[in-house]
């Protein structure tokens, strides 16, 4: 069955960087578009980034634009979200998720499968 | 961007009830809508898409209707597994956006 499991989360000072990661299995990940959500704690989702199946188009919250990337390895089945310049408010659990077909357009952006979440601890 | 505004944001309700939830988007966005449920600690789980189109093993008392800017979600006959945060997500354009979410606690 589809799994991804995230990983990567941890506890870092505002102003760093961090690595997520989430390693998918169970389908052919290099077929979808694939994206990152996340969840402050105690409050709503927010969609953070999404990527095209081979990578070529991406888009972004504007909350994280310009230092978020999102990126993925087709050879590893693996998808990334490179975080610099962190801030309080990016302190949430991250979740990746897939889309439906090689890009996200219209009803083709929904998510039927999510990982677990990794959470990203935001504090000096 | 496309706000979406969910209501109630809280709702107490009892087993059997019927329960609506409202989305309520500030531009048009056709039917690129979806519903997700999620319960405390866990990852959100799909409901709808297209706004009206079950995911494949959600039970029948989940539906969700409209187009444009007004959309629901109604389960018909609310069971105990169902209490949880429900969200809409639009698709419409980019940043793609979440509402508040509604919160279905027991009465």
């Amino acid at each position: 069955q589809v799994q991804l499991v995230e990983s990567g989360g941890d506890v870092v000072q505002p102003g760093r960087s961090l690595r997520l990661s989430c390693a998918v299995s169970g389908f052919t990940f290099r077929n979808y578009a694939m994206h990152w959500v996340r969840q402050a704690p105690g409050k709503g989702l927010e969609w953070v980034a999404v990527i095209s199946y081979d990578g070529s188009h991406t888009f972004y919250a504007d909350s994280v634009k310009g230092r978020f990337t999102i990126s993925r390895d087709n050879s590893k089945n693996t998808l990334y979200l490179q975080m610099s310049s962190l801030r309080t408010e990016d302190m949430a659990v991250y979740y990746c998720a897939t889309s439906q077909g090689r890009y996200c357009s219209g009803n083709g952006c929904y998510s039927d499968n999510w990982g677990q979440g990794t959470l990203v601890t935001v504090s000096s | 961007d496309i706000q979406l505004t969910q209501s109630p944001s809280f709702l107490s309700a009892s087993v059997g009830d019927r329960v609506t939830i409202t989305c309520r988007a500030s531009q048009g966005i056709s039917s690129y809508l979806a519903w997700y449920q999620q319960k405390p600690g866990k990852a959100p789980k799909l409901l709808i898409y297209a706004a009206s189109t079950l995911q494949s093993g959600v039970p029948s008392r989940f539906s969700g209707s409209g187009s444009g800017t007004e959309f629901t979600l109604t389960i018909s006959s609310l069971q105990p597994e169902d209490f949880a945060t429900y969200y809409c997500q639009q698709f419409n354009s980019y940043p793609l956006t979440f509402g508040g979410g509604t919160k279905v606690e027991i009465k």
